[in-house]
């Protein structure tokens, strides 16, 4: 199985900040992620696909980056309905176990 | 307004079997693969199981593969996961979700339900 590593777990911010949080594979996904957001008691949203594509509707403030087996989302400046906890999940597998990563959550400093 | 709602949740007892449902709508449900993810208190999400636009094509994690069924209904536009043998381990709110594109090939699930809770307990 393809293994993906989230860090940090949790990552303390303040509204305006700018946060990468990374994503790394056990082997080479090439662009086959693509990022969640997840809020207390909701599910997931999509956020990015092909590791950089941003989903219909996302803010911009929102990006991807990254290939094979190292990615990032990255969130420019923090605003207040960001504060949630954010998935990593492969597609290189496809159709069989596509495996999702540990979550970060992004709390308030 | 494209739409996935799951029902049949309920507290079960070990051993036992249980039906989740979800329904589609705003949406060709037959053109779309679709998927049943978990996520138990606490934890991260875990996939388990897909099954083709038409039904032909079926996978399961291993976790609970020989336990658990994926069947669609096209007409009813509707998705189901058959449950056997459960397990504590098997509590978890369980998403009914689809592929952003049609056919057997993806980049993401693009569309969630908002869960239906099964609880394993004695």
């Amino acid at each position: 199985d393809i293994q993906l590593t989230q860090s940090p777990s949790f990552r303390s911010a303040s509204v305006g900040d700018r946060v990468t949080i990374t994503c790394r594979a056990s082997q080479d996904i090439s662009n086959y992620l693509a990022w969640y957001q997840q809020k207390p008691g909701t599910a997931p949203k999509l956020l990015i696909y092909a590791a950089s594509t941003l989903q219909s509707g996302v803010p911009s403030r929102f990006s991807g980056g990254g290939s094979g087996t190292e990615f990032t989302l990255t969130i420019s400046s923090l605003q207040p309905e960001d504060f949630a906890t954010y998935y990593c999940q492969q597609f290189k597998s496809y159709p069989r176990r596509l495996t999702f990563g540990g979550g970060t959550k992004v709390q308030i400093k | 307004e494209v739409q996935l709602v799951e029902s049949g949740g309920v507290v079960v007892q070990p051993g036992g079997s249980l039906r989740i449902s979800c329904a589609a709508s705003g949406f060709k449900f037959g053109d779309y693969t679709m998927h049943w993810v978990r996520q138990a208190p606490g934890k991260t999400l875990e996939w388990i199981s897909l099954i083709s636009w038409d039904g032909d094509s079926t996978y399961y994690a291993d976790s609970v593969k020989g336990r658990f069924i994926i069947s669609r209904n096209n007409n009813r536009d509707s998705l189901y996961l058959q449950m056997n043998s459960l397990r504590t381990e098997d509590t978890a709110l369980y998403y009914c979700t689809k592929d952003d594109r049609g056919g057997l090939r993806a980049w993401a699930f693009d569309i969630w339900g908002r869960g239906t809770m099964v609880t394993v307990s004695s």
